[in-house]
């Protein structure tokens, strides 16, 4: 059956530093992957998307790489700061549907002054 | 605020009460998605509507759920017969027709306790 992974555990890191974030998967072949971040108790909120024939994508602070051999993500943010402090979520999509995501558990990620 | 709202937001019910929560969606968005999240979860698709109609259905949506977008705007999720494991946070998402592999925007979410 169909599994995504993203780090179960917090990842605590310094203020500054780049923080790096893991989603692997199994038994699914997505068009697509798009990463969400959610706060306590708050609907997810769309970050970035990345398609399966792009290597990369940068937006501001945030970077993501789409190896589609290794069926892994990489989610960077740089300069991080504590008000990146939140769960992230990375989400796959199939082509010629209606973008019916199927989520990771999540990643919990604190930024420590 | 144009973005999604759900109400409630919260409700605590007893088991073997019906609940229904209401989704209102970004007005020009036509595709709906209900999804659930338990504690360190993320998201489980339940169901999806494309205006009004409701074109798939996740097996996670038994027979006591249902859902309904009568006339392709706001949308509801009835639970009969509510048990302790339908305890959850249930989201709604919309998304625009443009492009197959838009952003969703969810909303707040409504969180059920039954007890």
């Amino acid at each position: 059956s169909q599994k995504i992974e993203q780090n179960s555990e917090a990842l605590n890191i310094q203020e500054g530093k780049t923080a790096t974030l893991t989603c692997n998967y199994t038994n699914y072949s997505p068009a697509y992957l798009q990463w969400y971040r959610q706060d306590p108790g708050r609907g997810p909120v769309f970050l970035l998307l990345i398609r399966e024939n792009e290597k990369e994508k940068r937006k501001e602070r945030l970077k993501v790489t789409f190896d589609t051999t290794l069926k892994q993500s990489l989610f960077h943010i740089t300069a991080s700061q504590p008000a990146d402090s939140a769960t992230y979520l990375c989400a796959l999509g199939k082509s010629g549907g209606y973008n019916k995501l199927i989520f990771g558990a999540g990643t919990r990620l604190a930024v420590h002054p | 605020d144009t973005g999604v709202s759900q109400d409630p937001r919260h409700k605590i019910t007893k088991r073997g009460q019906n609940v229904t929560f209401r989704c209102d969606p970004i007005s020009e968005h036509n595709r709906l998605y209900w999804y659930r999240q338990t504690l360190g979860q993320g998201p489980e698709f339940l169901t999806y509507f494309q205006n009004e109609a409701q074109l798939e259905k996740s097996r996670l949506l038994s027979d006591r759920f249902s859902a309904e977008r009568p006339k392709g705007s706001f949308s509801t999720l009835e639970i009969q017969r509510t048990e302790q494991g339908d305890s959850a946070m249930y989201l709604c998402a919309s998304s625009s027709n443009a492009q197959g592999d838009n952003e969703q925007f969810f909303g707040p979410g409504t969180r059920l306790t039954v007890l």
